[in-house]
């Protein structure tokens, strides 16, 4: 059974950053058919895709327009799991953050079938 | 970016009812929709992936279909558990996008 645990402050002052991190079981983050994903929820935005990390023999990233200038998304193989930076932080990046597997990237049955618990990040100083 | 326009944004039902969401893309996805259950509080939970395709350990009144632009969601027969937000959300291509959700009220 995939499990996707979220940790990380609660709290970020703007201008700082927000970084969070989503350490996985029952999968492996150097599989080589599965994605692993940021989102964020907030009543403004909705449901929004941030980015996502995968391996393909080497690593890569995707990222959203909206947040590429200020994002990174890590894997770490050695405590399998992977992290998001999201730099100068505004109010406007309040939101619950998830993490989500994908595990038939770039399929026709690509989907995030695993999601984190989720983590509220109030952006306030 | 690909828009996913859901209606309606809220609907009201009974228990037993038949429920139909409908989920439209600004341009052709082929099958490539996936729809969701949200609850307060919780994470989205897939139900339907590749249009139609149910989700191992979803219930069978849940139901998916459509192809190319418009895409249904269906509970045959609403369940108290039902109850909820729904959101549509094509994986054509990135960024994926998602639906603005449909909430489902008694």
């Amino acid at each position: 059974q995939v499990q996707l645990r979220q940790s990380g402050p609660g709290l970020v002052k703007p201008s700082q950053t927000l970084s969070l991190t989503c350490a996985i079981s029952g999968d492996s983050v150097s599989d080589n058919r599965a994605a692993w994903n940021w989102i964020r929820q907030s009543p403004s935005r909705g449901l929004e895709w941030l980015g996502r990390t995968y391996y393909r023999s080497k690593w890569y990233n995707d990222y959203a327009v909206s947040v590429k200038s200020r994002i990174t998304i890590n894997p770490d193989t050695s405590k399998n799991q992977f992290s998001l930076q999201l730099n100068s932080v505004t109010p406007e990046d309040t939101a619950v953050y998830y993490c989500a597997r994908d595990d038939r990237a770039f399929t026709s049955t690509s989907c995030f079938d695993y999601w984190g618990q989720g983590t509220l990040v109030t952006v306030s100083s | 970016d690909i828009q996913m326009t859901q209606s309606p944004s809220s609907l009201s039902a009974s228990l037993g009812d038949r429920v139909t969401i409908t989920c439209r893309a600004s341009q052709s996805i082929s099958t490539y929709l996936n729809w969701y259950q949200q609850k307060p509080g919780k994470a989205p939970k897939l139900l339907i992936y590749a249009a139609s395709t149910l989700q191992t350990g979803v219930p069978s009144r849940f139901s998916g279909s459509g192809s190319g632009t418009d895409f249904t969601l269906t509970i045959s027969s609403l369940q108290p558990e039902d109850f909820a937000t729904y959101y549509c959300q094509q994986c054509y291509s990135t960024p994926q996008t998602f639906g603005q959700g449909t909430k489902v009220e008694i």
